[in-house]
């Protein structure tokens, strides 16, 4: 059980729009925490960041991709799906209870 | 280009101990705080231990807590985690992450990976 709850999968057909929750607490994303994303295409394959500081892309990230913040939650927009898309997505943020960054449990995207 | 190369992972009795070093190119290595995240099979990312850039400061998860010591030796670029103690659940890939600042922010994100390790105890 992470301490950030996200849907275990989610699917949408190519070129439409998903997102992807990230739900917290108050002692970590309502406390006011960041929440940064990661792309990982292969399980056990380097993690790519997405988003960082709630939603911010780096540089190379398309801006298909989104994120946002409020209250003890967090989400993971993408539009324009594209097949490159699927792997499994992360939200981590800081849970000060557990003096630790944590992870939720990933999401899996399938492109339909 | 930015690049991390974890190393030294393998099949481990239960009770062992293991060293996995990273190495570091691409960036000035001794101005960037460092972590190490597992995966254990089939699981999510779990924060391990952090270190900053100096070393002067160090962070462990409670799971790995009084096992497992980070260090890192600037002059090689090279990142280490002693493992002693191993158990079967500390079974994983082992990622090396390079933070964005030179201190290591709670609340902060890590901006680029290794490709992992892997790292089973087993009898």
């Amino acid at each position: 059980q992470s301490v950030l709850t996200q849907p275990p999968s989610v699917s949408g057909a190519s070129g439409q729009r998903v997102t992807i929750s990230c739900t917290g607490s108050s002692s970590n994303i309502g406390v006011g925490y960041d929440v940064h994303w990661y792309q990982q295409q292969l399980p056990g394959t380097a993690p790519k960041l997405l988003i960082y500081g709630n939603n911010n892309r780096p540089s190379g990230v398309p801006d298909r991709f989104s994120g946002s913040k409020s209250g003890t939650s967090a989400s993971l927009v993408i539009t324009g799906l594209q097949a490159e898309d699927e792997g499994d997505y992360y939200c981590q943020s800081y849970d000060s209870s557990l003096s630790s960054r944590v992870f939720g449990g990933g999401t899996k995207l399938t492109v339909l | 280009e930015v690049q991390l190369v974890e190393s030294g992972g393998g099949l481990i009795q239960p009770g062992g101990s293991l060293r996995l070093p990273c190495a570091a190119a691409g960036f000035a290595f001794s101005s960037y705080a460092m972590s190490w995240v597992r995966q254990a099979p089939g699981k999510g990312l779990e924060w391990v231990s952090a270190i900053s850039a100096s070393g002067g400061s160090i962070y462990y998860a409670d799971s790995v807590k009084g096992r497992f010591t980070i260090s890192r030796d600037n002059s090689k670029s090279t990142m280490y985690l002693q493992m002693n103690s191993l158990r079967a659940e500390d079974t994983a890939v082992y990622f090396c992450a390079k933070g964005p600042a030179a201190y290591y922010d709670t609340g902060g994100h890590f901006d680029y990976w290794g490709q992992g390790t892997l790292v089973t105890v087993s009898s």
